[in-house]
């Protein structure tokens, strides 16, 4: 079992650009939650998805910012137009069941996104 | 709003010596607590949390609601328990109702000296 797989590691964009981060989850588990660690803070949710559907997006900017989880294939959270103020380290995590908390949370091994 | 707080940025103690990392937290409703651990290169994992009350690599941590902490403790410190450490917290309820939001700390990068 590969564990949640992110990719890429590091992902360099102009300002302007758009950023594609993929997340692939944990065999079996439907449920994926992104999370975004500016420098020098902790984690800060921004959307949990089950397949197909946004459950909850409520630490997600309003605007440039996107996610889906569809059918097949991995999440992808879309940055459009990337400001310096993106740059940061994005989680991805999956679980089991719904919440995740009972069996905790898998996280993956991030995205450094920089943008310069 | 809930908040986590992890006073100390970075904690250095030499090896066989105790440890504590701090953890604080503020939420109205009846919290679940965990810690997080990230050692160098690897990716975040679950440590250990409170529901639980397991010591987990020596590590143990009690919720104390009068005092809104949840202390990572161990008594003897090993060379390879230097990592980065998160507290965090969730208001999901032995019930399962609620949130599955995960609030965490800035984090405490442990560095322990040989």
């Amino acid at each position: 079992n590969a564990g949640v797989m992110q990719n890429p590691r590091h992902l360099v964009r102009r300002r302007g650009q758009e950023a594609r981060l993929r997340c692939s989850p944990m065999k079996g588990h439907s449920h994926v939650y992104w999370y975004r660690q500016l420098p020098e803070e902790g984690l800060k949710f921004m959307v949990y998805l089950q397949k197909e559907n946004i459950i909850d997006e409520s630490g997600m900017p309003k605007e440039r910012f996107s996610a889906e989880f569809p059918k097949e294939g991995p999440s992808i959270l879309r940055i459009q137009q990337v400001v310096r103020g993106d740059s940061a380290a994005y989680f991805c995590a999956s679980s089991l069941l719904a919440g995740g908390n009972a069996n905790g949370y898998t996280f993956g091994s991030g995205t450094r996104l920089t943008v310069v | 709003a809930q908040r986590v707080t992890q006073p100390e940025k970075l904690l250095s103690v030499f090896k066989g010596a105790p440890v504590e990392l701090k953890c604080n937290y503020s939420y109205s409703g009846s919290p679940e607590l965990f810690w997080y651990v990230q050692y160098s290169r690897q990716r975040l994992q679950l440590l250990l949390r409170h529901i639980s009350r397991e010591s987990i690599k020596g590590f143990t941590a009690d919720l104390n609601k009068g005092e809104t902490s949840f202390h990572l403790k161990k008594p003897f410190a090993q060379e390879e328990d230097s990592a980065m450490y998160y507290c965090a917290l969730s208001d999901l309820a032995y019930s399962g109702a609620g949130s599955y939001q995960l609030t965490f700390g800035k984090g405490t990068k442990l560095s322990v000296i040989p």
